[in-house]
């Protein structure tokens, strides 16, 4: 039972590149959700999904595009990168809003 | 806007001891609660989720509590142990919106042996 799986582990780019964060659950979860983790600031929703094609905006969207084409998948991507987003990336997903979350080990990314 | 918040950000028990975590929030139009384990550079697991139309739920040594209309939520550990050196984060998802979760910074216990 693979649950929620996340790739890669760890990253290091530049800044300017672009780059996916990978996302998938083999659940059969509806909803689906990226989280940034920083210290002292606890976890941060980036965007979310609460089903194939569709997707909203969290609290911090600014520089991070999602699509959601299918149930099992939910990447994260990053336009261009920035120093900014040097963090701990954590996806999460559950049945419905009504059931416990579940997360992925996280991806550590860091942008030089 | 939802805002959740730990306190202490903190705790040092000795082994054996009974504690209580909070979190408390300040939108009391909540969905349901969800309390986590974060061990250090992991991820997060569950541990337990309380809807918004119950009063607790229990697992093992753990139990959470719930009121909803104080904006407050206790998680009791009882007769702690050093494998439960780890950070605790509280969630809460909305009524208008149970796709959003708002997160507390969380409270990292430490049980000494």
């Amino acid at each position: 039972n693979a649950g929620v799986t996340q790739t890669p582990k760890f990253q290091v780019l530049k800044t300017g590149q672009s780059m996916t964060l990978q996302c998938a659950q083999d659940m059969n979860h509806e909803y689906m959700s990226w989280y940034r983790q920083d210290p002292g600031m606890g976890l941060r929703l980036i965007h979310y999904s609460v089903g194939a094609g569709i997707t909203d905006q969290g609290e911090v969207p600014n520089g991070y595009n999602v699509s959601r084409s299918t149930t099992e998948d939910f990447p994260l991507r990053l336009l261009s990168a920035a120093p900014s987003q040097t963090s701990v990336y954590f996806c999460a997903s559950s049945h419905t809003g009504a059931q416990p979350q579940h997360f992925g080990d996280g991806t550590r990314l860091s942008i030089l | 806007k939802q805002e959740v918040t730990q306190i202490p950000a903190a705790l040092s028990v000795p082994e054996g001891e009974n504690l209580v975590l909070n979190c408390s929030f300040t939108d009391s139009a909540i969905y349901n609660l969800q309390w986590f384990r974060q061990d250090p550079g992991k991820g997060l697991t569950s541990l337990l989720l309380i809807q918004s139309s119950q009063r607790e739920q229990t697992s093992g040594r753990l139990n959470a509590s719930l009121d909803k209309s104080s904006g407050r939520s206790t998680l009791y550990i009882a007769a702690s142990q050093p494998g439960d050196s780890a950070t605790y984060l509280c969630a809460v998802r909305r009524v208008t919106n149970a796709g959003k979760s708002t997160f507390g910074d969380g409270t990292t216990l430490t049980v000494k042996p």
